[in-house]
């Protein structure tokens, strides 16, 4: 069935280092992806999206990459820091449906 | 998100007891919906709505009800809880859109429910 998932359930990454966080999904008709994020008690917040028309679209230290050859979807956060740590979700969404359809999550740890 | 409340925030109930989530804003959005959270897993779609009159079933409505009371107040319902209904709830809004999953979503602190 349709899904939305990712790779890493946690990633642990040196205060100042990239951040790459991957998302799968499969189905073939979503043609449009959000980034969010949601810190410990809180709501998640949008962070990035993109469009399908696009495979690059770039924010303040984010950058998401869309490679709909592999159904693959990546969020590049650049020179982590300690705010950063949070669980980042991707969610997707077809012109046929105005459901979003979320991932499960990966939780970022920054080392200090 | 300070312009999207919930209350409560959390919530111990058992089996059996009507309970009632509230959602309001601020923000003056046409949209709101509910979600649920559950442990490694993402968010799943409860229900929607478009605004006062348009109310739509999400992926999971199933045991439970919305109001959509006015265009700022969306309230969520468990008619007779039940533990697997334990989960964080949030509520969120979206400005209208040609098509509403292209609307940014904004989101409420979350409800922690527990149904014992």
């Amino acid at each position: 069935g349709e899904s939305v998932g990712l790779h890493l359930p946690t990633l642990s990454v040196q205060e100042g280092d990239n951040s790459i966080i991957n998302c799968a999904y499969s189905n073939s008709a979503s043609d449009y992806f959000i980034w969010y994020k949601q810190e410990s008690g809180k709501g998640p917040q949008f962070i990035i999206d993109i469009r399908s028309n696009m495979d690059k679209r770039q924010g303040q230290r984010v950058t998401v990459l869309l490679n709909k050859t592999v159904k693959h979807l990546s969020l590049q956060i650049a020179a982590t820091q300690p705010g950063d740590s949070a669980v980042y979700f991707c969610a997707e969404n077809s012109y046929s449906n105005y459901q979003l359809i979320w991932g499960a999550g990966t939780k970022l740890i920054i080392k200090p | 998100d300070a312009d999207v409340t919930q209350t409560p925030r959390n919530r111990i109930t058992k089996t059996g007891k009507r309970i009632m989530l509230e959602c309001s804003q601020t923000k003056g959005h046409d949209r709101m919906y509910w979600y649920r959270q559950d442990p490694g897993l993402g968010l799943r779609l409860i229900y929607y709505s478009f605004d006062v009159k348009d109310i739509n079933k999400g992926e999971i409505s199933d045991g439970y009800s919305v109001s959509r009371q006015a265009q700022a107040k969306f309230s969520l319902s468990l008619e007779s809880a039940i533990p697997n209904q334990t989960a964080l709830y949030f509520c969120a809004t979206s400005e209208r859109a040609r098509t509403s999953g292209r609307a940014r979503q904004f989101f409420g602190p979350g409800t922690r429910l527990t149904v014992l």
